[in-house]
């Protein structure tokens, strides 16, 4: 179990346009979703936390509305990415946030990414 | 600041040999320490943490608050372990997870 998806894999698109991409959990409800960006060769950078039912809480230097970020229902997050330029070409992940059984540690699952060229 | 620090962006060693990945990190409160793994074409996944205590598939990792490290480690080295690994902190209970800037490991035969 614990399985997150996400769609779609890769997407290229034209500069000024927006994508819409979408983070599921399979197989649990995720009250939180986390969605970050990776550049090549470099590590994940939190972009935003993605609350059920409230405004994600986005981290500094991340521009809100551009990264549109919408958690409609416990199994699906979206990011949008508005008026897209070249320089947001990147590989974007989520992950959504699973208590364990026991109730106390909470685990994040990774989605396999989505690869954005804007061109 | 959190911060999490990985020196090494390569490591490679040979097929039966110890293998340690370094990672220190930088935090005011109580950390929570996590090793991720990433192999190649999968998805980044949870190898382990360290209020679990656990040994995952051979490796350990020890916090040692006073030289706030992480250090994963692993007796005998095998070819299936070459992967990205990723060092992450997170405060007590709280969900965001800050990461290294990972370490390529690669076992050779």
């Amino acid at each position: 179990g614990a399985v997150v998806s996400q769609h779609p894999s890769r997407v290229i698109c034209k500069s000024g346009t927006s994508v819409k991409i979408e983070c599921r959990s399979l197989d649990f409800q995720a009250t939180t979703m986390f969605w970050y960006r990776q550049f090549p060769k470099q590590s994940l950078m939190l972009m935003a936390t993605s609350n059920e039912g409230s405004k994600a809480t986005y981290e500094q230097g991340v521009e809100k509305d551009k990264f549109l970020i919408n958690h409609a229902s416990l199994t699906l997050s979206t990011l949008t990415v508005t008026s897209a330029h070249p320089e947001d070409s990147s590989f974007y992940i989520c992950s959504a946030a699973r208590t364990g059984f026991s109730g106390d540690q909470e685990t994040q699952y990774f989605g396999p990414g989505t690869r954005l060229l804007v061109l | 600041a959190q911060r999490v620090t990985q020196p090494e962006k390569l490591l490679s060693v040979f097929k039966g040999a110890p293998v340690e990945l370094k990672c220190n990190y930088s935090y005011s409160g109580s950390p929570e320490l996590f090793w991720y793994v990433q192999y190649s074409r999968q998805r980044l996944q949870l190898l382990l943490r360290h209020i679990s205590r656990e040994s995952i598939k051979g490796f350990t990792a020890d916090l040692n608050k006073g030289e706030t490290s992480f250090h994963l480690k692993k007796p005998f080295a095998q070819e299936e372990d070459s992967a990205m690994y990723y060092c992450a902190l997170s405060g007590r209970g709280a969900q965001k997870l800050v990461f290294g800037q990972g370490t390529r490991l690669t076992i050779n035969p």
